[in-house]
């Protein structure tokens, strides 16, 4: 199926350390979407963005909407141990639910 | 508050068997969508419904169908199953048809044997 170019795959850091993560689409998103998944949950929404250009900040996170449309990235800093997870970006196409995901990037965090 | 919630947690099925996994999302929002994640890669959209009627369908065979009820909880029903078909299965739900932050389950981690 349909999915995002997302990078990179996975990421070891120690933890203190920035983290940045985007996404790329040859297909222009409406909204951009960041989300984190734990083992054995469902993903949970970090940041929302709406409008091109836009950058939003939630707490540590911060994530931007590209001027083009079809990009997006997303910073963590000072990462702590219980950043470790995946994060998935997602995107969605005009009106209706659907979104398209990326493959997700799966951090570890190193005390 | 009670968020998305997703029955049964794990389930085993063997090929060629039918399987109902269900969704109850959060009160007061009228969407919901199902999306299936293989193991190692994002999800993948399946189904939306909004106030009952059908709103996107993914590229998932027939053998796939859901339905919403008048209180909003929805099912998902797979047929004649297929080892291909074992994954995490996730229902979100919004309050609104278009998406503005949905709000995931936990899943029901399917496996086909």
């Amino acid at each position: 199926g349909q999915q995002l170019n997302q990078s990179p795959q996975s990421m070891f850091i120690q933890e203190g350390e920035d983290v940045s993560m985007n996404c790329t689409s040859s297909s222009i998103f409406n909204t951009w979407l960041w989300y984190k998944q734990d083992p054995g949950e469902g993903p949970v929404l970090l940041i929302a963005l709406y409008k091109a250009g836009e950058l939003t900040s939630n707490g540590r996170l911060t994530a931007q909407f590209g001027i083009t449309r079809k990009d997006s990235f997303l910073n963590i800093s000072a990462s702590i141990p219980s950043d470790v997870g995946i994060y998935f970006c997602a995107g969605q196409l005009g009106s209706g639910g659907k979104l398209i995901f990326g493959q997700g990037t799966e951090l570890s965090v190193k005390p | 508050d009670a968020g998305v919630t997703q029955s049964p947690t794990h389930l085993i099925k063997t090929r060629g068997q039918h399987v109902t996994l269900r969704c109850s999302p959060i009160s007061g929002h009228k969407s919901v969508s199902w999306y299936q994640q293989v193991l190692g890669q994002g999800p993948q959209f399946i189904f939306q419904y909004y106030e009952k009627e059908e709103r996107g369908r993914g590229n998932f065979p027939d053998r796939f169908s859901a339905r919403q009820f008048p209180n909003y909880s929805s099912e998902l029903n797979v047929n004649a199953l297929l080892l291909g078909d074992s994954a995490l299965y996730l229902c979100a739900s919004s309050p609104q048809a278009l998406n503005y932050g949905y709000t995931f389950g936990s899943g029901t981690r399917l496996t086909v044997v």
